[in-house]
Formats: structure tokens, C-alpha cells, sequence
């Protein structure tokens, strides 16, 4: 049973660049949230993806947006990078009847330069 | 506004030794869920344990075992025996219960090393 996976595993972009970060769900699984995680500091929650809308949204500016396509895999974009956006963008997926068991994947590392 | 703080930003023991970490959270909800998770190095985080506020019972499951009190908004974590394979950050999170609401708010960890 495939767990979560995200690609690509690490990245660097200079800013004012745009990046798309991608993830697939658990196996069974029809919501995805994503979080950033700076250095040093505890996941902070961005967003979240269920029938293919966004359900619920953290403090994070419109340069954030995503995408959740009918095989509940995700995509999150930003835009207009700075260097404050480097961080490990982490990608959670859960079954929406069973709220709350959230599964992570191992994340992507986003440097900007 | 929920948030969740885990005071203890490094603990170092040795190995064998029992160590706690503590979470205390606040929020304004009647009905919550705790988390513990744990971040090895790797970056994953791997879930350990979830606690709806209406079960205050403590929870064994091997070396680990869960404290929560309601009461003081608490809910501590202890590695009995602790092993070298236990180093990792350790984060508390806090979510609401009901309405498909599954918003992880994270605690800024607690970096766990233990030395052979």
C-alpha cells in the first residue's frame, strides 16, 4: 500500500520564480493538505483540497494556490518566490469520513535564492 | 485562536533514560484532538497518537505512554527506556473536531537526542 509521495524531493529557484510542488494521496485516501514547514520551526498549515476544491485555507498570501485533480493527486503553486518561501513543503492526505488521521508524505525542500 | 507550545526547544538524554515532553495547548472548542508526531531526520513526520478532549485517559502503547489532562490543557508525552532510534523532533498538534475541520496546528517541536 503506497503511502504518500511528493515530488520533487528537493528544489532551488532564484525569487520571482514560480514553483509547482506535486503530491499523491495515500491509497484510499480524497483529501490533501499541504503545509510549510520553515527551519527549525513546526508545520504551518497552507491549505486544504477535497472534491477538487479548496475547503479551507492558513495565512498564507494568494501567491500560494493549488490544484487537486480527480485522482485526488495535488499540485501547490507559488508565484513571484522570495526568499522567505524556502522551506519543507510538506503534503498530507486523509480519508474526509475519518477527519483527523492526517498521513504525511516526506516533503519537499524548496531553496530560494 | 488554537495554538499549541512545547517549551522544551532540546532535550539530550541517555540512552535507557526516561524523558517527557511537554504540549500545552490552548483553544476556545469544546470538542479537539491532540496529536503527537515524530520528524526523524528523513523529514517525515510519522503519527504516533491522536486523543479526542472528551478521553482523558492515559494511553500505554509500548516505551510510549500519553498524559493528557484537561484540566491544565496538557498533554505530555513520555519515552520510558529511552533508545538511540527515538532521536528525532517531536510535535504536539491540535485540531478541531466536527464539521470536516482536519487544520493541524503545530507546536515548534521539541529536538530529542539520545546519546548511547
Amino acid at each position: 500500500d503506497a503511502g504518500v509521495t511528493q515530488s520533487p524531493t528537493h528544489l532551488i529557484k532564484t525569487r520571482g520564480q514560480q514553483v509547482t510542488l506535486r503530491c499523491s494521496p495515500k491509497s484510499g485516501h480524497d483529501t490533501v493538505s499541504w503545509y510549510q514547514q520553515a527551519l527549525g520551526q513546526g508545520p504551518q498549515f497552507i491549505f486544504q483540497y477535497y472534491e477538487e476544491e479548496e475547503r479551507q485555507r492558513g495565512n498564507f498570501p494568494d501567491r500560494f494556490s493549488g490544484h487537486q485533480f480527480p485522482n485526488y493527486s495535488s499540485e501547490l503553486n507559488v508565484n513571484a518566490l522570495l526568499l522567505g518561501d524556502s522551506a519543507l513543503y510538506l503534503c498530507a492526505s486523509s480519508l474526509v469520513r475519518t477527519s483527523n488521521e492526517q498521513f504525511f508524505g516526506p516533503g519537499t525542500r524548496l531553496t530560494v535564492l | 485562536a488554537q495554538k499549541v507550545t512545547q517549551a522544551q526547544t532540546e532535550i539530550s538524554v541517555v540512552e535507557k533514560e526516561d524523558v517527557t515532553l511537554d504540549c500545552v495547548y490552548e483553544t476556545r472548542d469544546t470538542t479537539y484532538y491532540l496529536f503527537w508526531y515524530k520528524q526523524p531526520p528523513s523529514g517525515e513526520l510519522v503519527f504516533l497518537i491522536r486523543r479526542n478532549s472528551f478521553d482523558e485517559q492515559n494511553e500505554i502503547s509500548g516505551r510510549y505512554s500519553w498524559n493528557f489532562q484537561k484540566s491544565t490543557s496538557s498533554f505530555n508525552f513520555t519515552i520510558t527506556a529511552s533508545q538511540v532510534v527515538d532521536s528525532a523532533v517531536y510535535f504536539c498538534a491540535l485540531s478541531e473536531a466536527g464539521g470536516g475541520s482536519e487544520k493541524l496546528v503545530f507546536g515548534k517541536g521539541t529536538k530529542l537526542t539520545v546519546n548511547p
